[in-house]
């Protein structure tokens, strides 16, 4: 089915160690986004991709790396998870294909993740 | 931070009454745009605004965005218990970067 993915629903792990959110569309869309979702924050963007092989840092960048070898996956990996690192984590993709800035950004239903 | 704020946090109201939230932001936009989220689930788009329009419409659905004030407002008319989630404002800065900034949202609950 069409439409954007996010890989586990679920993870817990423990302070130090690697781990990699996994996001996919299949609309072709142009434009890629991580956001992490916390209480009283709202949604804040960590890193953003314009195209396979250009990112670009958001609001919160530190202590996430991001890549995009293909236009259709946009992982999101933390080197070294750290407690504030905990929270909910949305991909989102957009079509700006078209110049304008006029489009939706569509979402994942989310990662949870937890880190001990 | 760019990010708008919504009001109130928390709306509780009956079924078939309106609801009304409100957006306030910061800087000068290309858009507004209003989500809504579900418990547990992703945002869904709603509706979006240009900076050159003042209100906009879709199905029981009333935007309204006045730019002089920073402000938008965001109608749901008629209200059902499907409505109850948490709504979120958006907007895209005049900055030219392809980013939306996320308000920290608006609690609706509609009770049957």
């Amino acid at each position: 089915d069409a439409g954007i993915t996010q890989s586990p629903r679920y993870k817990i792990t423990e302070t130090g160690r690697q781990v990699t959110l996994m996001c996919h569309q299949t609309w072709s869309h142009s434009y890629m986004f991580w956001y992490r979702q916390d209480l009283g924050h709202g949604l804040r963007l960590i890193y953003y991709s314009a195209a396979a092989d250009i990112t670009d840092k958001g609001e919160v960048p530190d202590g996430y790396v991001v890549s995009r070898s293909k236009t259709e996956n946009f992982p999101l990996t933390l080197e070294s998870a750290t407690r504030s690192q905990t929270s909910v984590y949305f991909c989102a993709s957009s079509d700006y294909s078209s110049g304008t800035f006029h489009q939706p950004q569509h979402f994942g239903d989310g990662t949870r993740l937890s880190i001990l | 931070s760019q990010q708008g704020e919504e009001d109130p946090q928390a709306l509780s109201i009956q079924e078939g009454e309106n609801a009304t939230m409100n957006c306030s932001y910061k800087t000068s936009i290309n858009n507004l745009q209003w989500y809504r989220q579900n418990s547990g689930r992703g945002l869904v788009h709603l509706i979006l605004i240009r900076s050159n329009e003042r209100e906009k419409h879709s199905g029981r659905l009333r935007v309204t965005l006045d730019t002089s004030k920073k402000s938008s407002s965001l109608l749901i008319t008629a209200s059902r218990a499907a409505d109850t989630a948490s709504y979120f404002c958006a907007t895209s800065p005049q900055t030219g970067a392809n980013n939306l900034f996320f308000g920290t949202g608006t609690r609706l609950t509609v009770i049957p």
